[in-house]
């Protein structure tokens, strides 16, 4: 079965500072793996996707994240956060299989990031 | 590119009203449309999966009854929920897409309100 998880549910951290935000996924097969970011009241945003080509990718906003197949992770971060990276963060796994192609959402990272 | 325009953003009207929610992409053509439902402070819910000129696939519990679904063309696809309810009132979001492997392009989303 195929499955993501977004290991904690907000993260904080001052501005300036690092930003990580942890995701791990189960697939039995390659996937696509994506992180999206959602201000309040808003649809989400493709920071960055990666589709079996290099392990490590650079979104937009100075976003990167580093797809490691032997942990089956896909972290995001990066190196200086700003107040208005604070938001929702979704990591999403997608791949096709027999039944078809299916998207999975993780339940979401919140971000706050303080002064 | 890539750009999902979702109308209206909000609505807010009375018990027993249809509300009709638009969704389209406005420089590519989308294969596939999504309808997600938002409860506050959680992850998406995939409601349906629409493709151009066939009939929208639900997922297991949503009434398709109650949340009509049209993809008329490769720009458009519409969701109407029919006799609405307070129950009903939540953030719902479209998305559409190229291809099966590549990301989803998101609208910002209609803050539905039922009194």
């Amino acid at each position: 079965a195929q499955s993501v998880t977004q290991l904690d549910s907000h993260v904080s951290v001052s501005e300036g500072t690092p930003v990580l935000l942890r995701c791990n996924y189960s697939s039995s097969y390659s996937p696509s793996l994506f992180w999206y970011v959602q201000h309040p009241n808003k649809g989400l945003q493709l920071l960055l996707k990666y589709t079996s080509a290099a392990t490590l990718v650079k979104g937009i906003n100075g976003f990167e994240a580093e797809f490691k197949k032997s942990e089956t992770s896909f972290h995001l971060t990066k190196p200086s956060a700003h107040m208005s990276d604070a938001a929702e963060y979704f990591c999403v796994v997608s791949r096709g299989n027999t039944g078809g192609f299916k998207t999975i959402f993780g339940a979401g990272t919140r971000l706050f990031v303080k002064a | 590119g890539a750009v999902v325009s979702q109308h209206p953003s909000r609505v807010i009207c009375k018990s027993g009203t249809s509300v009709k929610i638009e969704c389209r992409s406005l420089d590519f053509q989308a294969t596939t449309m999504f309808w997600y439902r938002q409860f506050p402070k959680q992850s998406l819910m995939l409601m349906a999966t629409s493709n151009e000129g066939s009939k929208a696939t639900y997922e297991q519990g949503v009434e398709k009854d109650k949340f009509l679904i049209n993809h008329a063309s490769l720009t458009l696809s519409t969701l109407t929920v029919t006799s609405a309810h307070p129950e009903d009132s939540s953030f719902y979001i479209c998305s559409a897409k190229v291809q099966d492997n590549q990301p989803q392009h998101f609208g910002d989303g209609t803050r539905l309100s039922i009194l």
